[in-house]
């Protein structure tokens, strides 16, 4: 069975700190990691999936096979990044749902 | 950009009662939907994946006989909470995936909807 681990429900860094929200994922075949945010009371949406190798907002994520992690990094964190922070899997394609991990509250202390 | 609506955005109901959760994709078709469970303070819950014209896949420990999915139309999938319980109370999101050749595997989600069965 997958699984995704946040190991850490609240993260409190000042603005201008560099960020690393930690995720780890358990699976057997070749996943498709994402990480979703939600900022207070809107929904859930995409932040950035490791297929793209991009960067949102200035955050950047590296999937690591060996390590099986996907953590989320920013060097120069803002207020406006206060945010609930998701970690994904998806084991198929398209028509795959998305295991989530529990998440990680983000606040940004000016 | 994609949209995805879900009503009601909450409803309270008797124990007993049956609740209809509607979630819409407004400006895209999507042949696929999701819909997840959300406990208060924790993760979201893959219920089930609904796929238009076909039965809805649920997920390991997931009643299909109560918890109903009907995705009659590329637009609209619902879900249908049946003898509802107090239990059953928690945030239901939905998802779904355009029908476009670039951008199947992305998920739009809903805003939620919180149900409270008394």
């Amino acid at each position: 069975a997958q699984r995704v681990t946040q190991p850490e429900k609240l993260l409190s860094v000042f603005k201008g700190a560099p960020v690393e929200l930690k995720c780890n994922y358990s699976y057997s075949g070749s996943p498709e990691l994402f990480w979703y945010v939600q900022y207070s009371r809107q929904r859930l949406q995409l932040l950035l999936r490791h297929i793209s190798r991009e960067s949102i907002k200035g955050f950047t994520a590296d999937l690591n096979k060996g390590e099986t992690s996907f953590h989320l990094k920013k060097p120069f964190a803002q207020e406006e990044d206060s945010a609930m922070y998701y970690c994904a899997l998806r084991s198929g394609g398209g028509a795959d749902g998305l295991t989530f991990g529990k998440g990680t509250h983000l606040i940004i202390q000016p | 950009g994609a949209v995805v609506s879900q009503h009601p955005s909450w409803v309270i109901c008797k124990s007993g009662t049956s609740v209809k959760i509607e979630c819409r994709s407004l400006d895209f078709q999507a042949t696929t939907m999701f819909w997840y469970r959300q406990f208060p303070k924790q993760s979201l819950m893959l219920m089930a994946t609904s796929n238009e014209g076909s039965k809805a896949t649920y997920e390991q420990g997931v009643e299909k006989d109560k918890f109903l999915i009907n995705h009659a139309s590329l637009t609209l999938s619902t879900l249908t909470v049946t003898s509802a319980h107090p239990e059953d109370s928690s945030f239901y999101i939905c998802s779904a995936s355009p029908l476009t050749e670039t951008s199947t595997d992305t998920q739009y989600f809903g805003p939620g909807t919180r149900l409270t069965v008394l």
